[in-house]
């Protein structure tokens, strides 16, 4: 059964540290959205990837976050400097295609004190 | 923002039909509704999609009106384990963008 896997899990850090959290999509897929989910936003798209190439990136506060896919079976989501409003719970889809169903991992639960 | 309307929660007992609804009066010719839900400290999880015609898999059964302005999501025969958040979603067809999730409906099975 293919599955998004996302590392880690949980990632507890202080304030100004960098976090890098990882992804694998669903091998085949070509297309990788980042997610964020806060009990008072909710959902929120971050950003996405077609092919490796970013393609909307609207949702990312600039100046910290940065997303990139080495290669097609890696995308990552870097917070530098973090800041405890960063906590949330960080999650990952991928697709076939842009308009394809995603599929969603199971999420890395961050934590900034 | 959302582009759908759902009731913020509902209840419904373990081995009946529960039954979701969605209105989406906005919604445009070229626009899927997509539903997902979403288990306590899981990932959303794609349930089922459509464009105006009941669609079924082995998860739930979509039915959308004729006008196509609402939909009803069942669940045939719930089970504690369908207790989750659920999402409906409205999508272009074509749409090279990512989901915008609402408040979704919290389903609760009771025993």
């Amino acid at each position: 059964d293919a599955r998004v896997t996302q590392t880690p899990r949980h990632k507890v850090t202080e304030m100004g540290q960098e976090v890098t959290m990882r992804c694998q999509p669903i091998l085949g897929h070509n297309t990788v959205f980042w997610y964020r989910q806060t009990m008072m936003q909710g959902l929120e798209l971050l950003a996405y990837f077609r092919n490796r190439a970013p393609l909307d990136d609207s949702g990312m506060p600039k100046d910290r976050f940065s997303a990139e896919m080495p290669d097609a079976t890696l995308a990552t989501l870097k917070i530098q400097p973090s800041e405890p409003r960063d906590s949330a719970v960080y999650f990952c889809a991928s697709g076939r295609d842009l308009t394809d169903t995603q599929y969603f991992g199971p999420g890395t639960r961050l934590t900034v004190l | 923002d959302a582009k759908t309307t759902q009731p913020p929660s509902m209840d419904c007992a373990e081995g009946r039909a529960a039954n979701l609804p969605c209105n989406h009066s906005t919604i445009s010719g070229n626009e899927y509704v997509y539903w997902y839900r979403q288990i306590h400290s899981q990932g959303p999880q794609y349930i089922i999609h459509g464009l105006k015609n009941n669609e079924t898999n082995e998860m739930a059964s979509l039915i959308i009106t004729e006008d196509r302005k609402s939909s009803t999501l069942i669940l045939p025969h719930a089970t504690l384990r369908d207790t989750a958040v659920y999402y409906c979603i409205v999508r272009a067809r074509g749409g090279a963008d990512g989901l915008t999730f609402g408040k979704g409906t919290h389903l609760i099975i009771q025993p």
